[in-house]
């Protein structure tokens, strides 16, 4: 079990261009949530997918924002035009989910990304 | 909707000292409390949680919770903190099981030698 990867750590990127981000779960896990983190604050959620299917968004994820899931298991995070404003820490995490009892989310390190 | 607060934004504690955080939390029903440590470069990490039972329960690096309904409070305390405890901690809550977490703003713990 190597946790929870996501590429790239790192992202610096002009105001207006796409940026691409890739989360990795745990095997296995059916369960992928995005949330952000921006400085000074707490992860707030994004969405999240259970298998292919994107169950919820968030309202702050705008028209700008669209993530997929397209096979059940690594899930991309797309940011269209990005704004000075998206600059954050976006955090993935994934759990394995039975509907019979909590399951932990566990967390990866995150992608931070700044947009000058 | 759910909310959680951690009125501390800093707490500093020698290290040896005893650390206590504070979470208040707002939801209907029985809320799925957790909480989560990160430190810099790192991911979060969960440190326990509370689903049902038991209102005091423990988890690892020798941090324990306390729920108190009354209160819709979730304590976070360590009898004796380490240097490696400063990190910046974060209480959250699940409305249900396997669904998106809700976090408070954190809590940086600076620990002092």
């Amino acid at each position: 079990d190597t946790g929870v990867s996501q590429d790239p750590r790192h992202k610096i990127t002009k105001r207006g261009q796409n940026v691409t981000f890739r989360c990795d779960p745990i095997s296995e896990h059916n369960r992928l949530y995005w949330y952000r983190q921006t400085l000074g604050q707490g992860p707030e959620f994004l969405t999240y997918f259970q298998n292919e299917a994107q169950l919820e968004k968030s309202r702050l994820l705008s028209d700008r924002f669209s993530a997929e899931r397209p096979k059940g298991s690594f899930s991309t995070l797309e940011i269209q035009r990005t704004e000075q404003g998206d600059s954050a820490m976006y955090l993935c995490a994934s759990s394995s989910f039975s509907g019979s009892a909590y399951n932990e989310q566990f967390f990866g390190p995150g992608t931070r990304l700044t947009v000058l | 909707a759910q909310s959680v607060t951690q009125p501390d934004i800093h707490i500093t504690v020698s290290e040896g000292a005893s650390l206590e955080l504070r979470c208040n939390y707002s939801y209907g029903a029985t809320p799925y409390l957790f909480w989560y440590v990160q430190s810099p470069g790192q991911g979060l990490q969960l440190l326990l949680k509370y689903f049902s039972g038991d209102t005091l329960v423990q988890g690892i690096k020798g941090f324990e919770a306390e729920f108190k309904r009354s209160q819709s409070s979730f304590n976070l305390r360590k009898p004796s903190v380490h240097w490696s405890d400063a990190a910046e901690y974060f209480c959250a809550v699940g409305k249900a099981a396997g669904n998106k977490l809700t976090f408070g703003g954190g809590t940086r713990v600076l620990v002092k030698p």
